[in-house]
């Protein structure tokens, strides 16, 4: 079945404690990204990746790394998370045919206190 | 500045048809899109315009002006299921940049 699978689904922690949320999907897509997802703001792209060891900064990257060693894997690493990241966050991938739609993983939220 | 307006909310009768706006001013379009998503859930891919048109997909239709910037969504024999935000994405340029100027989406509640 093809999908994009994000682990934890649910987590909170504690400011400064480092987490990272682990993303893969099965369909060979080249384009992966991070969305955060919050009340009023709508969907906001934090990094994306064009392919392995490609990547780039969205419109909201502070505070985000990211890395892309293969084409499958494209984990969102929170150095130092404080409360401003709680938030509902969305791997996504697509192909880079102009046409390609975004699949989504089924999101991760994260409760930093 | 970038802008995708849709309205916040809406209610409609189970077996009706609703339709729903969005209108854009971006810098650039090539071709938008309508995700559904259900509360908790991930977004899931309903329908890409890049011509002028209908794009009819079984209940669900999609509608686009580039002149007027402006989609909408026809969603025909409402079930309950089709209670869930609807949300409009732009993109902004051609070939592979996967830009994408999204709305904040509409909430629809389907009553029986």
């Amino acid at each position: 079945e093809a999908q994009v699978t994000q682990n934890p689904r649910y987590l909170i922690t504690v400011t400064g404690k480092k987490l990272t949320v682990t993303c893969s999907q099965n369909m060979n897509h080249e384009y992966m990204s991070w969305y955060r997802q919050d009340p009023g703001l709508g969907l906001r792209q934090i990094y994306y990746s064009m392919n392995v060891e490609v990547t780039d900064k969205g419109d909201v990257p502070e505070g985000y790394k990211v890395s892309r060693k293969e084409k499958r894997n494209f984990p969102l690493i929170l150095e130092s998370p404080s409360p401003n990241q709680t938030s509902l966050y969305f791997c996504a991938s697509a192909q880079l045919a102009p046409t390609g739609e975004l699949f989504f993983g089924e999101g991760s939220r994260l409760t930093v206190l | 500045g970038q802008n995708i307006d849709q309205p916040t909310e809406m209610t409609a009768t189970e077996g009706a048809i609703v339709q729903i706006n969005c209108t854009y001013q971006t810098s650039g379009f090539n071709g938008l899109f309508w995700y559904q998503q259900h509360a908790g859930e991930a977004p899931t891919f309903l329908s890409y315009n890049v011509l002028d048109g209908l794009e009819e997909k079984g209940r669900f239709s999609s509608f686009l002006s580039r002149s007027k910037g402006y989609s909408y969504l026809l969603l025909k024999e409402l079930q309950m299921k089709d209670s869930a935000s609807y949300l409009c994405a732009v993109k902004l340029s051609a070939g592979n940049n996967r830009k994408l100027i999204w709305g904040l989406g509409t909430s629809l509640a389907v009553n029986p």
